[in-house]
């Protein structure tokens, strides 16, 4: 069975370094998008990156980048510069094709940016 | 461009009394989900639709629950009768089949509290 597993429920991180958010999917199709999302105290859902399982290249946007190890199942989401406004929850999220496409998240991280 | 849409905002009902939340894609987009999010169970697929037919509503959880999509630019979830289990916040989110990729772009949310 498909599932995506996040082993940091919180995270802290200083303003302006780096930070790398876990996380670990397992499906046997080979034909599946990995994508990280982030919410905010507010509660919206704001889509920040997308890696598909073909993409030979990590993903990048502007401070996001995916580091994608498909060997190893992992997509891990990595912030650079952090900044205050990155505190939020942070979600993994994969979609797969078996009959209809399917979709599951992850629990969640929750990242504090300390000033 | 207008996000997905979404009201109510805020829905506050006593149990038995029928709930129905609206959703407006964006436009052009040919999928359309509705989403269920708690502290204990997380974020939850319950149905979603592609080209307004429902193709998979395994994750409704009891036949209280229904959804419907009369056209490409609007959809409703209903509730009915409603329960305070139910409470939780509903997202809507679209997005457009392309190849190798299918971002999800999510509503604000509504957020359901059942007395």
């Amino acid at each position: 069975a498909q599932k995506i597993t996040q082993t940091q429920p919180g995270m802290f991180v200083q303003e302006k370094e780096a930070v790398t958010l876990d996380c670990t999917y397992d499906t046997s199709d080979q034909s599946y998008g990995l994508f990280w999302y982030k919410q905010p105290s507010s509660g919206e859902m704001i889509f920040l990156i997308y890696q598909g399982s073909y993409d030979e290249q990590n993903a990048t946007e502007g401070r996001y980048s995916l580091n994608f190890q498909k060997a190893r199942k992992s997509a891990n989401l990595v912030i650079s510069a952090s900044q205050l406004g990155d505190s939020a929850m942070y979600f993994c999220a994969m979609r797969w094709a078996s009959g209809t496409y399917k979709y599951i998240f992850g629990t969640g991280t929750r990242l504090k940016v300390l000033a | 461009d207008a996000g997905v849409i979404q009201s109510p905002r805020h829905e506050v009902t006593e149990m038995g009394q029928e709930v129905t939340l609206r959703c407006k894609p964006i436009s052009g987009h040919d999928y359309l989900f509705w989403y269920r999010q708690t502290m204990m169970r997380g974020l939850e697929l319950l149905i979603y639709f592609n080209n307004n037919v429902p193709i998979d509503d395994s994750g409704m959880p009891e036949d209280r629950f229904s959804a419907k999509m009369p056209n490409a630019s609007f959809s409703t979830l209903k509730i009915q009768p409603s329960e305070p289990r139910d409470s939780a916040v509903y997202f809507c989110a679209s997005s457009k089949h392309e190849l190798y990729q299918e971002t999800q772009y999510f509503g604000p949310g509504t957020r359901l509290l059942v007395l």
